[in-house]
C-alpha cells in the first residue's frame, strides 16, 4: 500500500526556519518525481515545488524561490522541504505528493498534510 | 503562466442529480488536465487525469471530456458521498496551476 506520511510542521515566527519531512512506503521511491502542494486555511491548493528521481532538476512556485529548498533522499525513501525566512502568507498546510505520468503529469497518491503556522 | 478559472465556485444540488463542473485554461493545454475531489479535514485525491482516463477505484459516476482550453467534469448521479470541493488541475509545465474549486453542497 502506496503510504506518504508528512511531518515538520508547527508554529514558526516569521523570519524563522522550520524542515518539513516526507516518509514514502510501498512503491518504488526512486522512480518517481515528487511535489510539495499546499493549502492556506479555507483556501484552493497551491503547487509548492516538486524534484525528479534522482533530484538533479528541481522547480519552485516563483513566490518561495531562494526561500525553500526541495529534496529527496532515496535511501531512506523521503522527501524534504527546507523552508526559510517564513512569511504570514506561507500559513497552510503542506501536503507532499507523488507524480505519475500517464498521457500527462498527474499527483496519484497524496499525503495528509503537514500544518505550517506562521506567527508571532 | 497558465491560469485555470473553474466555475461555479458553488453549487447546490440533490442526491441522484446530474452535476457539471467547467474548467477554462488560459492557454491551450492539450488533454493536459486532471480533477480532485477534496472532503473537509482530508488530503485531495485523483478523480481523472488526462482530461478523462478515470482513476482506478473511482466510481464510473465521475467522467472528465475536454482538449484545449475547455474542460468539464460530470458526476451522472449524485450520491450522499460526492459533496465535496473539487479542483481542476494542469501540470505539463511549472508553474503546475489548479482551479479555485468548486464546492457542491447539498440542497
Amino acid at each position: 500500500e502506496v503510504q506518504l506520511v508528512e511531518s515538520g510542521g508547527g508554529l514558526v515566527q516569521p523570519g524563522g526556519s522550520l524542515r518539513l519531512s516526507c516518509a514514502a512506503s510501498g512503491f518504488s521511491f526512486s522512480y518517481y518525481w515528487m511535489t510539495w502542494v499546499r493549502q492556506a486555511p479555507g483556501k484552493g491548493l497551491e503547487w509548492v515545488a516538486n524534484i525528479n528521481q534522482d533530484g538533479s532538476a528541481k522547480y519552485y512556485l516563483d513566490s518561495v524561490k531562494g526561500r525553500f529548498t526541495i529534496s529527496r533522499d532515496n535511501a531512506v525513501n523521503s522527501l524534504y522541504l527546507q523552508m526559510s525566512s517564513l512569511r504570514a502568507e506561507d500559513t497552510a498546510m503542506y501536503y507532499c505528493a507523488r507524480e505519475a505520468n500517464s498521457g500527462g503529469w498527474y499527483y496519484d497518491y497524496w499525503g495528509q498534510g503537514t500544518l505550517v503556522t506562521v506567527s508571532s | 503562466d497558465i491560469q485555470m478559472t473553474q466555475s461555479p465556485s458553488s453549487l447546490s444540488a440533490s442526491v441522484g442529480d446530474r452535476v457539471t463542473i467547467t474548467c477554462r485554461a488560459s492557454q491551450n493545454i492539450n488533454t493536459y488536465l486532471n480533477w480532485y475531489q477534496q472532503k473537509p479535514g482530508k488530503a485531495p485525491g485523483l478523480l481523472i487525469y488526462a482530461a478523462s482516463s478515470l482513476q482506478s477505484g473511482v466510481p464510473s459516476r465521475f467522467s472528465g471530456s475536454g482538449s484545449g482550453t475547455d474542460f468539464t467534469l460530470t458526476i451522472s448521479s449524485l450520491q450522499p458521498e460526492d459533496f465535496a470541493t473539487y479542483f481542476c488541475h494542469r501540470s505539463h509545465s511549472t508553474p503546475h496551476t489548479f482551479g479555485q474549486g468548486t464546492k457542491l453542497e447539498i440542497k
